[in-house]
């Protein structure tokens, strides 16, 4: 499997807090995502990273942000947590464009 | 932009029976197409992908895949299921530009009846 750690792996917050959720990855690799996952929509992008300080916004970007200050580490920033970011959150990192990307186990997020 | 769809969100069949899983791809380049599996509380594992090699595609757990230009289709098939094969499967294609991501559609739960 590849290394890859999402940490927490389950959090319940309240609406309106600040909530970051990391990414770790042993495997050096150079593109790194975070996706959600909600019943119906599958798995949206919500923000990659193409190198150490390089990121680029997804599909559904509006409310969250992120960091790469190390090839190994990513963060997901929710600034002010809204009910509608209850979701669970998966980081994946590629190599290269166009081939595979390999997920982490998920974290689950509950905003209250 | 390129988009993914999979026909279906829930297909039941018998174990022992033919799996097929329908995916349509929009794009006006050639693609780089995958296949993905997750079961329950896990993340999602790679089955196969197609990156325009052979267009018929051979994946793990006994699932295969074929690439068809001319129905922009990857629609994925195992000949016999079995219990195990129960989870849900993402079709996603690779935007051909540079730095950006894999498109997921919206995925197939698959039910295994014994």
């Amino acid at each position: 499997d590849a290394g890859i750690t999402q940490s927490p792996r389950h959090k319940v917050t309240e609406t309106g807090t600040p909530v970051t959720l990391r990414c770790h990855q042993t495997e050096n690799h150079r593109y790194m995502y975070w996706y959600r996952q909600d019943p119906g929509h599958g798995l949206r992008l919500i923000h990659y990273s193409y190198g150490v300080k390089d990121t680029d916004k997804g599909e559904v970007s509006d409310g969250y942000s992120v960091s790469r200050s190390k090839t190994e580490d990513f963060l997901l920033t929710l600034e002010s947590a809204t009910s509608s970011q209850t979701s669970v959150y998966f980081c994946a990192i590629s190599a290269r464009i166009n081939t595979e990307a390999f997920f982490g186990q998920g974290t689950r997020l509950t905003v209250v | 932009a390129q988009s993914v769809t999979q026909l279906g969100s829930h297909v039941s069949v018998s174990e022992g029976a033919l799996v097929l899983l329908r995916c349509n791809y929009s794009s006006s380049v050639p693609p780089y197409l995958f296949w993905y599996v997750q079961y329950p509380n896990q993340g999602l594992q790679l089955l196969l992908k197609y990156t325009s090699a052979a267009t018929l595609v051979k994946g793990i757990n006994g699932f295969e895949a074929e690439f068809k230009k001319s129905e922009t289709s990857f629609h994925l098939t195992k000949p016999s299921a079995h219990m195990s094969d129960a989870a849900e499967y993402f079709c996603a294609v690779s935007d051909n530009q540079a730095g950006t991501a894999l498109i997921f559609g919206k995925g197939t739960t698959l039910s295994v009846s014994s």
